[in-house]
């Protein structure tokens, strides 16, 4: 079973629908992240979670929101979905420990999405 | 904007050459990280490289970081199709604290059989 989970696996929405993606891991990390992936622009951060009680904005947070509802899981919503959001969204938890730097991230399958 | 940018964009060589891909970045890190993607699913970690560190190895990876330079190459030896992915560089900038990677916009690798 995959250690960092995310589904669902691809989905196709319409502009203005609320849309959530959901990640849990089993791991046992305490941070959590959301990335977008775009053709060309590499991955960029969308928001980072360091215990269920922080949530951090990244580079792109505007139109997205998220949700720390456990250890093992970080949801991701977009309120309402438009088209620039169709991108690959991945979900990773990393081995940092409290007060150290990160170490290595841990990433999901990621999650296809198109809104049209 | 990006942290890191990787050059050549795209790589493409016969199996058995060396590829050897470049990262550069903006601010100071506390270390700079190699990531694996293949087609266009979860990314994977290959070797991690402090700022206090000048060279690594991993069996057929080496990196070199010049912290004076801002940049940072990977070098895969020998290679095989199986290596054929895109590569991207993340970088944990400094000071400590933010504990959040960047990354680079990456080096498509093509390894021609």
């Amino acid at each position: 079973d995959a250690d960092v989970t995310q589904t669902p696996r691809n989905r196709i929405t319409k502009t203005g629908k609320r849309i959530m993606l959901e990640c849990s891991q089993t791991k046992g990390h305490d941070r959590m992240y959301w990335y977008r992936q775009d053709p060309g622009l590499g991955l960029r951060l969308i928001y980072y979670s360091f215990d269920v009680k922080d949530i951090n904005k990244g580079e792109i947070s505007d139109g997205y929101s998220v949700s720390r509802q456990a250890q093992a899981k970080f949801s991701l919503s977009l309120e309402s979905a438009i088209p620039n959001q169709t991108a690959l969204y991945f979900c990773a938890t990393s081995d940092g420990a409290p007060g150290q730097p990160n170490e290595k991230l841990f990433f999901g399958s990621g999650t296809q999405l198109s809104v049209l | 904007s990006q942290q890191g940018e990787e050059d050549p964009q795209a790589l493409s060589i016969q199996e058995g050459e060396n590829a050897t891909m470049n990262c550069s970045y903006k601010t100071s890190i506390n270390n700079l990280q190699w990531y694996r993607q293949n087609s266009g699913r979860g990314l994977v970690h290959l070797i991690l490289i402090r700022s206090n560190e000048r060279e690594k190895h991993s069996g057929r990876l080496r990196v070199t970081l010049d912290t004076s330079k801002k940049s940072s190459s990977l070098l895969i030896t020998a290679s095989r199709a199986a290596d054929t992915a895109s590569y991207f560089c993340a970088t944990d900038p400094y000071p400590p604290g933010t504990y959040k990677y960047i990354f680079g916009t990456g080096t498509r690798l093509k390894v021609l059989a």
